[in-house]
């Protein structure tokens, strides 16, 4: 049983305008969340996290937004550019981030120029 | 500063063989933990080292095993390959505080089993 769940396998946006990718968790013992950025032939990146004491955190153009009672997270890039494209992977875990990471099957994400 | 490094970076087995990955931390970090990424699917959590012994261990059987040695370096061991342990094979390492963003991840492993 998947417990996080990245329902979009692809997602492709035009250069300059947002993308807006989802992650739904089903286990409520998970109270930390990161989105990992992974190219072709390298190893996952981490891009940003949110704990749950917070409901969106910024870092330049990606902002995470938590939703806990639908428990959902969404990851926004504003604005979208060519070398954003990659595969992204939101994680999750439990009791503070002291738990093995969960992850989603992912999202491939094409920014067209 | 080299991050974590992993080796060899393709392999091709036959079923019921034996296979070792191997990886380095990133410099500075004394905890590895190993990943396998089957196609289509998120990084799924074998297990874990630090101080040369397993701390946590997600839901792979016996066939899988690992070790740490003095220098923080780690191998992984799959015996009797089948050809559902056809995968990318991970490797992550961190300081002890360990599930959290200063995880670093190597390119992998990519495995065949044939």
């Amino acid at each position: 049983d998947q417990q996080v769940k990245q329902n979009s396998p692809s997602l492709s946006v035009q250069e300059g305008r947002i993308s807006i990718l989802n992650c739904d968790y089903t286990n409520s013992m998970f109270d930390y969340f990161l989105w990992y950025k992974k190219y072709p032939a390298e190893g996952p990146t981490f891009l940003i996290s949110i704990s749950s004491i917070k409901d969106k955190n910024e870092d330049g153009r990606f902002t995470v937004f938590l939703n806990k009672s639908a428990k959902h997270l969404s990851l926004h890039i504003v604005p979208s550019q060519p070398g954003d494209s990659a595969v992204y992977f939101c994680a999750a875990s439990a009791f503070a981030g002291n738990t093995p990471l969960v992850f989603g099957k992912g999202t491939r994400l094409s920014v067209i120029a | 500063d080299a991050g974590v490094t992993q080796s060899p970076t393709h392999l091709i087995k036959t079923r019921g063989q034996q296979v070792t990955l191997r990886c380095s931390p990133k410099s500075g970090h004394d905890t590895v933990s190993w990943y396998q990424q089957a196609l289509g699917q998120g990084p799924q959590f074998i297990f874990q080292y630090y101080e040369e012994e397993e701390r946590q261990r997600g839901n792979f059987p016996d066939r899988f095993s690992g070790h740490q040695f003095p220098n923080y370096s780690s191998e992984l061991n799959v015996n009797a390959l089948l050809l559902g342990d056809s995968a990318l094979y991970l490797c992550a390492s961190s300081l002890t505080d360990f599930y959290n963003e200063k995880l670093f991840f190597g390119s992998g492993t990519q495995l065949s089993v044939l």
